[in-house]
């Protein structure tokens, strides 16, 4: 089975600190997403990266950058994090961009002080 | 773009019994795949099931099924013989068949809709 583990389920920040949201997928997969989950709005896609050093944002990608060093890994980083940034986080990852389903991990739920 | 509608926000059922989940959805293209996610109280989204459009038999998976109407842009979920363990959120989910739509890159990427909050009742 795939997995998509992420660092922490719950995590408190502070307003304007620099937060990092880790995830480490185990199935060599190329393609790594990030989304927000709020209530009565889904899931929003962050960003994205379909391989290692890429990146492409997503829907809402402002106040976020990502990085992507090592292909199993996804980080998404909160430059100066702020109220508005509490929220459910998603990683999920994939084998290829269109065919395959997306997995995803357990989430963090990221509230900003 | 592609926009996804839930307009259930929450549902309700007794074990055994049938419920249906609506989704709609808004899109130019011809080609694309629809997905059914399920989320429950621990948090991980699981797939339930996937409909490709260029298919027209609508996809099942055990107890559920899906009845997808492409002219009308409808992809709604039905579960039979709902059980305790259906308690979830739902999400309904669009991703483009091409790698590119029109507005730039898509890479795959998911639409998701609102989310329908389904509760058994034993």
């Amino acid at each position: 089975d795939v997995k998509v583990t992420q660092s922490s389920r719950y995590l408190v920040k502070r307003t304007g600190e620099k937060v990092f949201l880790e995830c480490v997928q185990d199935m060599d997969h190329e393609n790594m997403f990030w989304y927000r989950q709020d209530p009565g709005l889904g899931l929003r896609l962050i960003y994205f990266s379909y391989d290692v050093k890429m990146k492409e944002k997503g829907d809402i990608p402002e106040g976020y950058s990502v990085s992507r060093e090592k292909k199993e890994r996804f980080s998404l980083i909160l430059e100066s994090a702020s109220t508005n940034q509490t929220s459910m986080y998603l990683c999920a990852s994939s084998w290829d961009r269109i065919n395959q389903p997306q997995h995803f991990g357990d989430g963090t739920r990221l509230s900003i002080l | 773009a592609q926009t996804v509608t839930q307009s259930q926000p929450e549902m309700s059922v007794q074990e055994a019994e049938t419920v249906t989940l609506s989704c709609t959805y808004d899109t130019s293209e011809s080609d694309y795949y629809l997905f059914w996610y399920k989320q429950p109280p621990s948090r991980q989204m699981i797939l339930v099931i996937r409909q490709e459009a260029y298919k027209q038999q609508n996809a099942t998976e055990n107890r559920f099924s899906v009845n997808f109407q492409k002219a009308a842009k409808s992809f709604s979920l039905k579960i039979s013989d709902s059980q305790l363990g259906d308690a979830a959120m739902y999400f309904c989910a669009y991703r483009s068949a091409f790698m590119a739509n029109a507005g730039g890159t898509s890479y795959g990427k998911l639409t998701f809709g609102q989310g329908t909050i389904l509760t058994v009742h034993p």
